[in-house]
C-alpha cells in the first residue's frame, strides 16, 4: 500500500547545481501537485497536473519545472539551485481536482538544503 | 480573495483534557473547508472536511470540527486529547477563483502527559 512515494528523502545541493525530485503514485490518480513547506508559512503550490501531458503553474513556480509523461510520475526539476529554494517539498495526488473536494494524499517529503 | 487563518502557532493541552485548534476563513462563496494533520517527518494526512450539511463534522482519530457560518470559523476539536495527537495541524479552504486549496500556516499541538 505505497500511496505517494518521494525520493530522495534528504539532499544537500550547492548553489547553481541542478537536481530532480522524484514523485510516483500507485493509486491511478489523475491530479498531482508539488508544494513547498517553509517554517511558519504553510504550504505553497509550485506546480500541478490534471493528467498525463498536462501541467500548470501554481503560486510559486519560479525556478522550477515539471513534466508528466505518465499518470504515475510527476518529477520536479530545479535547474539552478538557489538558497531561497531550501525547503521541504511535498508531492500529493488526488482522484479529482481540489475543487471537487477530494482529499489529497501526500508523500513524506524531500528535505532540500542549498548551501 | 479567499483566505484561511490559524491564529495560534501552538496549543498546549494536558492528556485527557478537551482540545480546540482554531481556524477562521474568508470566502466569497460557499466555504469548502478541510483539516489535515502532519506528524514529524511525514506528509499531511486528511482528517475531515466540511462541504455542506451538519455543522458538526466527524473525522479520523476521534477528531471533529464545528462549522460556524456567522463567526466564519471551522475549529477542530477532540473531547479527550492523547499524547499521540501531538502534531502540526493545517486548516485549508477551497479558493473558488483558482479551484485550489489554500492552506493556513499551521498550529502545533502539544499534548502533555
Amino acid at each position: 500500500n505505497a500511496g505517494v512515494t518521494q525520493t530522495p528523502k534528504f539532499r544537500i545541493l550547492k548553489i547553481g547545481q541542478s537536481m530532480t525530485l522524484q514523485c510516483t503514485q500507485d493509486m491511478n490518480h489523475n491530479y498531482m501537485y508539488w508544494y513547498r513547506q517553509d517554517p511558519g508559512m504553510g504550504l505553497k503550490l509550485i506546480y500541478y497536473s490534471v493528467g498525463a501531458g498536462i501541467t500548470d503553474k501554481g503560486e510559486v513556480p519560479n525556478g522550477y519545472n515539471v513534466s508528466r509523461s505518465t499518470t504515475e510520475d510527476f518529477p520536479l526539476r530545479l535547474e539552478l539551485a538557489a538558497p531561497s529554494q531550501t525547503s521541504v517539498y511535498f508531492c500529493a495526488s488526488s482522484q479529482t481536482g481540489q475543487g471537487n473536494n477530494q482529499p489529497q494524499h501526500f508523500g513524506d517529503g524531500t528535505r532540500l538544503s542549498i548551501l | 480573495a479567499q483566505s484561511v487563518a490559524q491564529p495560534e502557532d501552538q496549543v498546549n493541552v494536558a492528556e485527557g483534557n478537551p482540545l480546540t485548534v482554531k481556524c477562521t476563513y474568508s470566502v466569497s462563496g460557499n466555504p469548502y473547508l478541510f483539516w489535515y494533520v502532519q506528524y514529524p517527518n511525514r506528509g499531511l494526512q486528511f482528517l475531515l472536511k466540511y462541504i455542506t450539511g451538519d455543522n458538526l463534522v466527524k473525522g479520523s482519530y476521534g477528531f471533529e470540527a464545528e462549522f460556524n457560518k456567522s463567526q466564519t470559523s471551522f475549529h477542530l476539536k477532540k473531547p479527550s486529547a492523547l499524547v499521540s495527537d501531538s502534531a502540526l495541524y493545517f486548516c485549508a479552504v477551497r479558493d473558488w477563483g483558482t479551484d485550489k486549496l489554500i492552506f493556513g500556516t499551521g498550529t502545533r499541538l502539544q499534548v502533555f502527559p
